[in-house]
C-alpha cells in the first residue's frame, strides 16, 4: 500500500464527454501500468510506460490516451470515443521494464460511471 | 501472443481445509510467475511469486509450485482462514521484453 495514489475515487462522465483520470507514483518507478476491470472480469492492459516520455498501446487502448511527462505521473484520459467506458481503472507502477520490474504495484483504482 | 488460463474460476472451500488454483500459460519463455490477491473493492496486492530457476517457494499458509515442463504454477493455501476470501490472479510474464497479463481471476470463498 502507498506510493501510488489514483484520483478521484469516482469519476461521471456524460455522453461525449472526455475526463481525466489521475495516477502518481512516489515510488522512483520508471514503468507505469494502466488496466481496466470489469464486474467479474480479470484486468485488461490499456496503456503502459516503460520510461518517462513513451508510452505504448496494450490490448484494448481504442477510446483512451495517455501521456508520461514527468516519471510520477501518467495520467489516462477517457475520451468520447470509448462508447463503454464504465469500469474499475486500475494504475499500476514497477521499478522498471523487464527483468528487475515484474513486481506490480497497484493504485487504489478509480471507479469510472456514465450519466 | 501469451495465452493465460486460471482454473477454477469459482473456488468455495470449508474454513481449516486447503485451497488449490491453477495457472496454464503458453509462452515457453516465461520466466516469472507471480499471484496477486484481489479484496472486493481494493487493489491487486502480490502474495507470492516464484521465478523459473525454482521449483516451488512456501510462506507461511501459501506456496507456489511451478512445472516448466507442463507449462502451468499453481496457488496453494492451507489451513484457510475467512480472510483468505478474495479474488486471486496469476500474471506469468513472457521473456524480458514481454508483457505481463492476467489470467481471468479465481474467486475463493471460505465457508465457516
Amino acid at each position: 500500500d502507498g506510493g501510488i495514489t489514483q484520483s478521484p475515487k469516482y469519476l461521471f462522465r456524460k455522453e461525449g464527454q472526455n475526463v481525466t483520470l489521475s495516477c502518481e507514483q512516489n515510488l522512483n518507478h520508471d514503468a507505469m501500468y494502466w488496466y481496466r476491470q470489469d464486474p467479474g472480469q480479470g484486468l485488461r492492459l490499456i496503456y503502459y510506460s516503460q520510461i518517462v516520455n513513451d508510452f505504448q498501446k496494450g490490448d484494448i487502448a481504442e477510446g483512451y490516451s495517455v501521456s508520461r511527462e514527468k516519471k510520477e505521473s501518467f495520467p489516462l484520459t477517457v475520451t468520447s470515443a470509448q462508447k463503454n467506458p464504465t469500469a474499475f481503472y486500475l494504475c499500476a507502477s514497477s521499478m522498471a521494464w523487464g527483468a528487475m520490474g515484474e513486481t506490480q504495484y497497484f493504485g487504489p483504482g478509480t471507479r469510472l460511471l456514465v450519466l | 501472443g501469451e495465452n493465460v488460463e486460471q482454473h477454477p474460476s469459482t473456488l468455495s472451500v470449508q474454513e481449516g481445509d486447503s485451497a488449490v488454483i491453477k495457472c496454464t500459460y503458453s509462452d515457453s519463455a516465461s520466466n516469472y510467475f507471480p499471484w496477486y490477491k484481489q479484496e472486493l473493492g481494493k487493489r491487486p496486492q502480490l502474495i507470492i511469486d516464484i521465478r523459473s530457476n525454482v521449483g516451488e517457494k512456501k510462506d507461511q499458509r501459501i506456496a507456489v509450485t511451478l512445472n516448466k515442463t507442463a507449462k502451468h504454477f499453481s496457488l496453494h493455501i492451507t489451513e484457510t482462514q475467512p480472510e483468505d476470501s478474495a479474488v486471486y490472479f496469476c500474471a506469468p510474464r513472457g521473456g524480458s521484453a514481454s508483457k505481463i497479463i492476467f489470467g481471468s481471476g479465481t474467486r475463493l470463498s471460505i465457508r465457516p
